[in-house]
């Protein structure tokens, strides 16, 4: 069975930084698109960023610059390192899996609530 | 960056009808890679359908998706209680993905 286990939330000041991990297990980090998705609270869903099969990393506008996506192939876990974190940046923070082919967030980790306020 | 905008925001109805949302894209976007989600309160998003309109794995199939190029449609047959959720359609174009703002479908 494929799951998601997503952990690294917390509460955190603006400008600080933060690590979610996401440790999969069910299928290796190198053979599938992981993607992080965010919601903030009451609010709609915001693709985040995604690291394909091969490595490479893309990123939304809103978080450009400021995050770096990863994986690790020895723990089968996925990064997410943002930093000068802002207020807008809160939200539940979820892992998911990506369809290689459709380009659908196929699985989903059950999220890590990241709060950014002083 | 395509921008997916939904409509309506707030969608009014009883059980038994038929629910129509509408997705629509400013650019192009390949039916491959249009897919709806149904959310409800405290739950991780679920998939309904992808490539526009093929029914995810355990879908009912009240559920259908339709359209191409810039209008996607998401029909709902016979509304049943638990269909009263949020929807949200996406798109990829080039691997950057965005989710539409969210259809609130209420009884």
């Amino acid at each position: 069975e494929m799951q998601l286990v997503e952990s690294g939330g917390g509460l955190i000041q603006p400008g600080g930084s933060l690590r979610l991990s996401c440790a999969v297990s069910g299928f290796s980090v190198t053979t599938h698109y992981l993607s992080w998705v965010r919601q903030a609270p009451g609010k709609g869903l915001e693709w985040v960023s995604l690291i394909d099969n091969g490595g490479a990393m893309f990123y939304a506008d809103s978080v450009k610059g400021r995050a770096t996506i990863s994986r690790d192939t020895a723990k089968n876990t996925l990064y997410l390192e943002m930093n000068n974190l802002r207020v807008e940046d809160t939200a539940l923070y979820y892992c998911t899996r990506v369809d290689n082919y459709y380009a659908f967030f196929h699985n989903w980790g059950q999220g890590a609530l990241v709060t950014v306020s002083s | 960056e395509i921008v997916l905008t939904q409509s309506p925001e707030t969608l009014s109805l009883s059980p038994g009808e038929t629910a129509t949302l509408s997705c629509r894209a400013k650019h192009f976007v390949s039916s491959t890679y249009l897919a709806w989600y149904q959310q409800k309160p405290g739950q991780v998003p679920r998939l309904l359908i992808y490539g526009a309109s093929i029914r995810a794995t355990g879908i009912p199939d009240r559920f259908s998706g339709s359209g191409s190029g810039t209008d996607f449609t998401l029909t709902i047959s016979g509304l049943e209680p638990e269909d009263f959720a949020m929807y949200y359609c996406q798109q990829h174009v080039r691997s950057l993905y965005t989710f539409g703002q969210g259809t609130k479908l209420e009884i």
